[in-house]
This record gives C-alpha cells, sequence and structure tokens, in this order.
C-alpha cells in the first residue's frame, strides 16, 4: 500500500531536549515535505527536498532541521525543542511537480 | 500563487450531493487547481485536481469555469464520513511541492 509514514504519532518532551521525528514514503517520490498545522495559521511549509542531498527553507523554518540522505526519509530534526514548537506535524511526497501530495497521519509534538 | 476564496461552512443532507464553491479569480494560465480534504487532525487527504477541463474520479467531480476564475468541488452522494474541511489550492507545478492551504470549508454532513 502507498503510503507516508511517520513516527512518533505522539511525542511530549522538555525544553531543550534534542528529537527527530521520521518520515518514510514508499512510492519512489522525488519530492518532500514537512508542514506544520496549528489553530488559525493553517498548514505551513517547514522544510521541503527536492530529491536526495537537495533540501531548501519553506517558511517556517527556524528551529528545524532535515536531512536527505536517502530517497525514502525526510527526517525532521529540532536539535533544541521550545515550546513555540508544540504543533502537529505533517511530512508529504509526491511525484512530478503538478501529481497530488500524499500526507502522512501526522505527529502531535508538545514540548514543556 | 493565486489566492482562494470558500466559504467558511457548509451543511449538506445525508445522500445529497454536496456543492463546494472555490473562487480563485486571479489564477493564471498554467496553474491547476486542487482540492484536499482534512478528517479531525488526520492528513490531508488529496481529492482531485485539474487544469481546464471537468474532471471526475471515484470520489468527486471537479467542475471549473470557462474563464477559469472559479471552481466547484461535486461529492455526488455525501455520507456522514464526507463531514471535513475541505480546501481549494491553486498552484503552479514545481516551487519545491508548497502548498499554500487557507481556511478552507467546514463540510457537515447530516442524517
Amino acid at each position: 500500500e502507498a503510503q507516508v509514514t511517520q513516527n512518533p504519532r505522539y511525542l511530549i518532551t522538555v525544553t531543550g531536549k534534542k528529537l527527530t521525528v521520521t518520515c518514510s514514503q514508499n512510492m519512489n517520490h522525488e519530492y518532500m515535505s514537512w508542514y506544520r498545522q496549528d489553530p488559525g495559521l493553517g498548514l505551513r511549509q517547514i522544510y521541503y527536498s527536492m530529491n536526495v542531498e537537495v533540501t531548501d527553507k519553506g517558511d517556517v523554518p527556524e528551529g528545524y532541521k532535515v536531512s536527505r540522505k536517502e530517497k525514502r526519509n525526510f527526517p525532521l530534526i529540532l536539535e533544541s525543542p521550545s515550546p513555540n514548537q508544540t504543533s502537529l506535524y505533517f511530512c508529504a511526497s509526491r511525484q512530478w511537480s503538478d501529481q497530488p501530495q500524499h500526507f502522512g497521519d501526522g505527529t502531535r509534538l508538545s514540548i514543556l | 500563487d493565486a489566492k482562494t476564496t470558500q466559504p467558511t461552512s457548509m451543511d449538506c443532507a445525508e445522500g445529497r450531493a454536496a456543492n463546494l464553491p472555490c473562487n480563485h479569480s486571479t489564477i493564471s494560465g498554467n496553474e491547476y487547481v486542487y482540492w484536499y480534504r482534512q478528517i479531525h487532525s488526520q492528513g490531508p487527504q488529496y481529492i482531485i485536481h485539474g487544469l481546464k477541463n471537468n474532471e471526475t474520479n471515484e470520489m468527486a467531480s471537479l467542475i471549473i469555469t470557462e474563464d477559469r476564475k472559479s471552481s466547484t468541488l461535486i461529492l455526488p452522494h455525501a455520507t456522514l464520513r464526507d463531514t471535513a474541511v475541505y480546501y481549494c489550492i491553486v498552484r503552479v507545478g514545481g516551487q519545491g511541492g508548497k502548498l499554500i492551504f487557507g481556511q478552507g470549508t467546514e463540510l457537515s454532513v447530516k442524517p
């Protein structure tokens, strides 16, 4: 089954403790993205990647890092999480430019 | 990317067609119209997309006006499980795959 898998689905942690949210897709897609969703602000893109070793900033990249060492994986790294990064996070992937994106089920992060 | 305008909320009776409008008066010739929906806090789900012609798939139909300044998503026989927030997005290909989600239309399907 074609899917985008995120882990963990839920995480409660404390300020400053490094964490990684993994994202994996099994559709051989070139493009992958990370979004965060906050009430009243909708979904906003954090980072995206057009292929292996090619990444770029989205609209809200501050406080986040990403890497794309393999085509299928696109982890989101919070080196020193802060409470304002408490949010619902989605990973997405797609094939060519005009093709629709497939989203993961989301990761709900709470930073205390 | 062109701005879209959608009603904040709509109701639909179960079994009836749900017609969700979207205005995108500043759309340019190479921008596609996409529709996604989000049920509760699940990941957005792709529904349908089109450029000029009307499109139909197993989930819905997309009707785009001839001047392309507006479109309508049609769910032919709405069920309670179609209750969700529906997003209309226009986007040029490329640009890193960014989708700009507005506030969308909250569709409530009622028994």
